[in-house]
């Protein structure tokens, strides 16, 4: 198994939802990465857990909550977004905290409305 | 601060023509560049890329790293209408003392291959 499979494909919810998103892999991986990409824009990092814990938080708001349950499983859990967390966000893993190739998922589309 | 820069933004192409692409970086940290591929959704992997001067080949595509000058190139021989897509640089830089790493994208150069 060479993928990252991220479900669901598509998501719109409501202000005042809260709803996850989830992230899998099972390439040994021990890197996992959350990413939120913006029409016409390159990805931008949001979180980086290394050894299923959070090493990086690139300043994103608390409405975004990740959990990393396992080596394999990476979650984002939202509640109460705005109209302009409306993006493509993208799961990636990587062999290696340090490095390595980085697997990219196909993405969750999300509509806030 | 970190920057890496792709040029051209855009550029329309015939099919059979040869492109190249660039991209620039200053980053602290650095480990490797990659090169993806973004049709509509999640960017494919490439290349990566860490020695200077050692190019790097699939296919129509090749890719080289020059790590003096802070810079790669992508070039696409004989192109194709299947080329068309948004090709991304990104630089993988080491944080917290080398326990992890992140993943920095370029603002991406807009193929367009014509028939």
């Amino acid at each position: 198994d060479t993928e990252v499979t991220q479900t669901p494909k598509h998501l719109v919810m409501g202000m005042t939802n809260k709803k996850s998103l989830k992230c899998e892999q099972h390439m040994g991986h021990r890197a996992m990465y959350w990413y939120k990409q913006k029409a016409k824009k390159p990805p931008e990092l949001m979180f980086v857990y290394s050894y299923e814990k959070l090493s990086i938080n690139e300043s994103v708001p608390s409405r975004f909550s990740p959990e990393c349950p396992n080596s394999s499983l990476l979650n984002l859990h939202l509640h109460a977004l705005q109209p302009e967390d409306s993006a493509l966000y993208l799961c990636a893993s990587s062999p290696f905290p340090w490095g390595g190739g980085y697997t990219f998922g196909s993405g969750t589309r999300l509509t806030v409305v | 601060e970190d920057k890496v820069v792709q040029s051209p933004l855009s550029l329309v192409v015939h099919e059979g023509d040869t492109v190249t692409l660039n991209c620039s970086y200053e980053v602290t940290n650095f480990r490797s560049l990659l090169w993806y591929k973004q049709e509509k959704k999640a960017p494919t992997f490439l290349f990566m890329l860490t020695s200077s001067g050692i190019e790097k080949k699939s296919g129509r595509l090749s890719s080289i790293l020059d790590k003096k000058e802070l810079f790669s190139i992508l070039n696409i021989t004989a192109t194709q209408t299947g080329d068309s897509a948004i090709y991304l640089c990104a630089v993988i830089q080491s944080i917290n003392t080398g326990t992890a790493s992140k993943l920095t994208f370029g603002t991406g150069t807009r193929l367009q291959v014509t028939l």
